[in-house]
């Protein structure tokens, strides 16, 4: 049975940088094939694809974000962080690492199966 | 990026109701379309992937269809439990990219 956990601060200030981290059981994050995406969902509105990350590093981010954004592998901790740089007010969301289950061809494909349960990040001014 | 437009962004329907949700792709996504469900203050739950494939556990009465830019999601006999807010979001190519969301509500 795959989980995993978001953890992290739930209250940062403006331009402080994010630090989450994304704790897996089940799975392997440097097995073959293993993606974890990061998404976030200001309250009141829609979801925000953020980021995905492979076991091979080959990491895709948000165009609009991507300057703000890194997302690295802690494979002895069997974790994936995720760092986002000069926090603003307009950050504040709940924040989900997710496990990406592949379908098709091609190796960025697939389909967010199962979700952690969420961090509520609020930004200050 | 691929922009995706969810329509209607809300709804009200009665249980028992057949509830369709169309989604459409600013260019074409081929079959990589999955639809996910949220109820207020819930994780997102995948409902169908890859256009019309039922994620295991989900209910028959859920069933997704199209293909290129075009896409519905039909709920065909809708259930108290199935009032929430539904998401398609295409996986074709990153940045992968989700619609604005269609809430249905009771009537």
């Amino acid at each position: 049975q795959i989980t995993l956990k978001e953890s992290g601060p739930t209250l940062v200030k403006a331009t402080e940088t994010l630090m989450l981290t994304c704790s897996l059981s089940g799975i392997s994050i440097s097995t073959r094939g293993v993606g974890v995406g990061w998404i976030r969902q200001p309250p009141g509105e829609a979801l925000e694809w953020l980021a995905l990350v492979y076991w091979d590093d080959d990491n895709r981010y948000s165009p609009s974000l991507k300057s703000r954004l890194t997302s690295t592998k802690d494979t002895s901790k069997n974790q994936v962080v995720l760092l986002m740089t000069n926090m603003d007010p307009v950050d504040t969301a709940t924040y989900y690492c997710a496990h990406r289950k592949f379908y098709g061809s091609g190796s960025y494909k697939g389909v967010f199966d199962i979700w952690g349960q969420g961090i509520m990040v609020t930004v200050s001014s | 990026d691929i922009q995706m437009t969810q329509s209607p962004s809300s709804l009200s329907a009665s249980v028992g109701d057949r509830v369709t949700i169309t989604c459409r792709a600013s260019q074409t996504i081929s079959n990589y379309l999955n639809w996910y469900q949220q109820k207020p203050g819930t994780v997102p739950k995948v409902l169908i992937y890859a256009t019309s494939s039922l994620q295991s556990g989900v209910p028959s009465r859920f069933s997704g269809s199209g293909s290129g830019t075009d896409f519905t999601l039909t709920i065909s006999s809708l259930q108290p439990e199935d009032f929430a807010t539904y998401y398609c979001q295409q996986s074709f190519t990153t940045p992968w990219t989700f619609g604005q969301g269609t809430k249905v509500e009771i009537k």
